[in-house]
């Protein structure tokens, strides 16, 4: 079965560091998410995408977050400057259609110390 | 404020039981509703879908779906331990561009032998 991957799985970054996720989407998917869930709460949009760009993006995904999607099959999140509050669990998401129910990666646990 | 909201459980039936899970949402533009199943530490899993009025059958899932109430909700049939998990309810709202989801809080779910 297709599936969406994403790496590392865990990273440990210090404040202020910069981090970048990686996310394969299932390839014939062309719609693209990122959501994040901090410990014990809900699971939280951040960003949607298509057709090489943005969509729409939550309170959440300020300046400091982009995205990108830099050949056919890659699509990262960068966190310029990391803050202890983004510690979280990062999950890439691909959908066909964009309103079809959508496929999670196994996420990206990032820790920042 | 689009809220989504779910008992946080724990809910626990036994072996063979049916498990019934419920979802209410505030956005009455709310068009299609997904249940999904999350392990402990692990990414959301699509279950089903419903967008119409009424009750959607797959398998031993049933989603039963009331938009006059803003009700929503996941019945298990014949549980299994296997179906421990924490249940996520979540909404697209009409007009949400290309797809974004609101999750709730989820339910635990605990099947017990």
């Amino acid at each position: 079965e297709p599936e969406v991957t994403q790496t590392p799985s865990h990273q440990v970054t210090q404040m202020g560091q910069e981090v970048i996720l990686r996310c394969v989407p299932i390839s014939n998917h062309l719609y693209f998410y990122w959501y994040r869930q901090i410990l014990g709460q809900k699971v939280e949009f951040l960003v949607s995408f298509y057709n090489n760009e943005i969509s729409e993006k939550s309170e959440i995904f300020d300046d400091q977050f982009s995205v990108e999607r830099p050949d056919g099959s890659n699509f990262t999140l960068k966190i310029r400057s990391t803050k202890l509050e983004d510690s979280a669990m990062y999950f890439c998401a691909s959908s066909l259609t964009g309103q079809d129910g959508y496929t999670f990666g196994s996420g990206t646990r990032l820790t920042v110390v | 404020q689009k809220e989504v909201e779910q008992n946080s459980g724990p809910l626990s039936v036994p072996e063979g039981a049916i498990a019934s899970l419920n979802c209410t949402y505030s956005d009455r533009g709310s068009q299609s509703f997904f249940w999904y199943r999350q392990y402990s530490g692990k990414s959301p899993e699509l279950i089903m879908f419903i967008y119409s009025n009424g009750d959607k059958e797959d398998g031993r899932f049933t989603a039963q779906l009331n938009k006059a109430s803003q009700y929503v909700s996941l019945l298990i049939r014949d549980s299994q331990p296997s179906d421990s998990a924490t249940y996520l309810c979540a909404v697209r709202v009409g007009g949400s561009t290309l797809g974004r989801l609101y999750f709730g809080r989820g339910t635990q779910l605990t099947v017990w032998p």
